[in-house]
């Protein structure tokens, strides 16, 4: 079993939607996680880190849960610019990336 | 403020022939150093990481070396490369401790014919 799994998507939705996806993770003893967003061809850079108790950020909601071993990012009221692969990342020792979600969001 | 600058950006090589990528680190000092290899379709894979000049750690066994000559410079090299080197090598910096946030460079995109 991979280490930190998504699925690739891609997850194509017209603007205004709502788009949810999930990341999971082998490690229960995983400590902290992260959402990263990479734009194509570019560098990851940090959308939002992913609190135990869940979080917002704007139109973005990032939820742990532990039992279940997964995180997930929702993303409300979608525009275009949202269009990106999105990495989660999950820490224990080390830093492990999940393969991406890929989301494109149309007009 | 912190930057991070990586290059070339873009190189297309034969196999057979060297490699090195560069990576330099202002604004910081003694931070963590990471070399990723992201290839198509795949999640990032770290090759390697330095937590200090000189120390340098493995990921996974591979035709790459990497070298820190300095605080903030990191060096990704092959004395021969394969076509199985080819994908976009992401170099990143963090501050000390496995949970920080990782800050890359704009990544540099081998291909290897």
């Amino acid at each position: 079993r991979k280490e930190v799994e998504q699925d690739p998507g891609p997850f194509n939705v017209p603007e205004g939607a709502t788009v949810a996806f999930n990341c999971t993770y082998s490690n229960s003893a995983s400590q902290s996680f992260f959402w990263y967003r990479q734009d194509c061809r570019k560098e990851p850079k940090l959308l939002m880190s992913v609190y135990s108790s869940g979080n917002e950020d704007g139109r973005f909601t990032a939820q742990l849960n532990r039992a279940s071993q997964y995180i997930s990012l929702l993303i409300r009221d979608s525009k275009l610019s949202d269009s990106a692969t999105y990495l989660c990342v999950v820490v224990d020792y080390k830093l492990s990336f999940g393969a991406g979600t890929t989301v494109t969001v149309r007009a | 403020s912190q930057t991070i600058h990586q290059w070339p950006a873009t190189l297309v090589q034969p196999v057979g022939s060297p490699l090195s990528l560069e990576c330099t680190v202002e604004g910081t000092s003694n931070p963590n150093l990471y070399w990723y290899r992201q290839a198509a379709g795949r999640g990032l894979q770290l090759l390697f990481y330095s937590v200090g000049i000189g120390q340098i750690s493995s990921e996974v066994p591979q035709n790459l070396s990497a070298s820190r000559p300095q605080d903030r410079q990191f060096i990704l090299s092959s004395k021969k490369l394969l076509l199985s080197d080819s994908g976009f090598y992401l170099c990143a910096w963090s501050l000390g401790g496995a949970g920080g946030e990782l800050f890359f460079g704009e990544g540099s995109r081998l291909t290897v014919l």
